[in-house]
């Protein structure tokens, strides 16, 4: 039971281009979301979050886009730089805090220079 | 500020067998989950101890235990062992902190059942 689902396992764009990936859940409980990313050898690294009462969060290139209607999160990375070659793992949790993260198969984004 | 570091980073095992894998959390953090990642797949999350008790346990069997020291420092003891508890096995710790901390993963100790 894939309770948080990234379709696309990998995703190529090029330099200077928005990179977008996409995540879908099931769980109506889940009421916090999150995206880490991980390079080869390392362990997953943080990189926004999104509350539920929420639609939008941005930090810098990254912006993070919840349709709770949906159950659909999406992030966007603009402009996208050959350092965010990576595979990106979309996360949820369903109280709000950091205890038991429901993890997403992951999408890993190939940046061309 | 010291991250979180696990060890052994790579271990092979034969079925049956008993591991410990261990974990140094952050300085200042007083939680600490472990999580295995299956090959192709996302991490699963096993279980979390803060202040050195159990917290919150995801669907894995008894046969996975785990424990918190007074510095904050971690092991899973894995018994028993199978072919499927071949994995990465990642520990992330964090502050306790119900309006969404983030958790800091170590690189994982690699282990391989054969």
């Amino acid at each position: 039971d894939q309770q948080v689902k990234q379709n696309s396992p990998s995703l190529s764009v090029q330099e200077g281009r928005i990179s977008i990936l996409n995540c879908d859940y099931t769980n109506s409980m889940f009421d916090y979301f999150l995206w880490y990313k991980k390079y080869p050898a390392e362990g997953p690294t943080f990189l926004i979050s999104i509350s539920s009462i929420k639609d939008k969060n941005e930090d810098g290139r990254f912006t993070v886009f919840l349709n709770k209607s949906a159950k659909h999160l999406s992030l966007h990375i603009v402009p996208s730089q050959p350092g965010d070659s990576a595979v990106y793992f979309c996360a949820a949790s369903a109280n709000f805090g950091n205890e038991k993260l429901t993890f997403g198969t992951g999408t890993r984004l190939t940046i061309i220079p | 500020e010291t991250g979180v570091t696990q060890s052994p980073t790579h271990l092979i095992k034969t079925r049956g067998q008993q591991v410990t894998l261990r974990c140094s959390s952050q300085s200042g953090h007083n939680t600490v989950s472990w999580y295995q990642q299956a090959l192709g797949q996302g991490p699963q999350f096993i279980f979390q101890y803060y202040r050195e008790e159990e917290n919150g346990r995801g669907n894995f069997p008894p046969r996975f235990s785990g424990l918190q020291f007074p510095n904050y420092s971690s092991e899973l003891n894995v018994n028993a062992l199978e072919l499927d508890d071949s994995a990465l096995y990642l520990c992330a710790s964090s502050v306790w902190d119900r309006r969404g901390g983030e958790l800091f993963f170590g690189e994982g100790s690699r282990l391989t059942v054969l």
